[in-house]
């Protein structure tokens, strides 16, 4: 079945550091890849998606690369802030018939921001 | 233009229970999904109304169940309630499907379910 495995389960960096995501897709047929950022007991937000038809997306300091050949596709943060410490999710999106989709989603990275 | 609205917050059951949760979608969006969170498993999909039908499931058993009403707004109902059940469970909504590429879903608060 469709899986999307994340890593790295945690991540601690300095502040003013770039802190860089990464997943990986298996079914081929995934067309968009949002990140969610999920702060402590609040929904998750979308902070950026990439479609297939791009390589790489970038929304100040928050970027996202994709690799369809590879199935990888990653977030970047540059110049990191203490307000960036939260679990972000990566996601794919599978496609069925009749239009039915659903998000496969990481299990989550628990990004720490130290000061 | 309000966000995805879910109902209640919170909700503790006993085993055996059954419970209803509610999502109110975003004005003009068509399509809800389901999605179960926990510690252990993270964000698993449930299934997924558009149009009052249901398109997509996940592997869930058949005690977990929704519908979908004209309004778009939907419902899922959890029966015989078990203790690992306990979770938050969170609703999505996007616009109409469009071909060719995918649909942000915004998501709601989440209804936090404990089992006791």
């Amino acid at each position: 079945g469709e899986n999307v495995e994340q890593h790295p389960s945690t991540l601690s960096v300095q502040e003013g550091d770039s802190a860089v995501i990464k997943c990986t897709y298996s079914d081929s047929a995934s067309n968009y890849f949002p990140w969610y950022k999920q702060e402590l007991g609040k929904r998750p937000q979308l902070i950026i998606d990439i479609r297939s038809n791009v390589g790489e997306k970038k929304d100040q300091r928050i970027a996202v690369t994709l690799n369809k050949t590879a199935k990888h596709f990653s977030l970047h943060i540059t110049e990191t802030q203490p307000e960036d410490s939260a679990v972000y999710f990566c996601a794919a999106r599978c496609l069925f018939i009749q239009g039915a989709q659903k998000l496969v989603f990481g299990q989550g990275t628990r990004l720490t921001i130290n000061p | 233009k309000a966000g995805v609205t879910q109902t209640p917050r919170y909700l503790i059951k006993t085993r055996g229970q059954q419970v209803t949760l509610s999502c109110s979608p975003i004005s003009g969006h068509r399509s809800v999904s389901w999605y179960q969170q926990t510690p252990g498993q993270g964000l698993q999909f449930l299934f997924e109304y558009f149009s009052e039908t249901q398109r997509n499931k996940g592997n869930f058993p058949g005690r977990f169940s929704g519908r979908q009403f004209s309004n778009s707004r939907s419902e899922m109902n959890v029966s015989t309630l078990e203790l690992g059940d306990s979770a938050l469970y969170l609703c999505a909504s996007s616009p109409k499907v469009r071909t060719g590429g995918g649909n942000i879903q915004y998501f709601g608060a989440g209804t936090r379910l404990s089992v006791l």
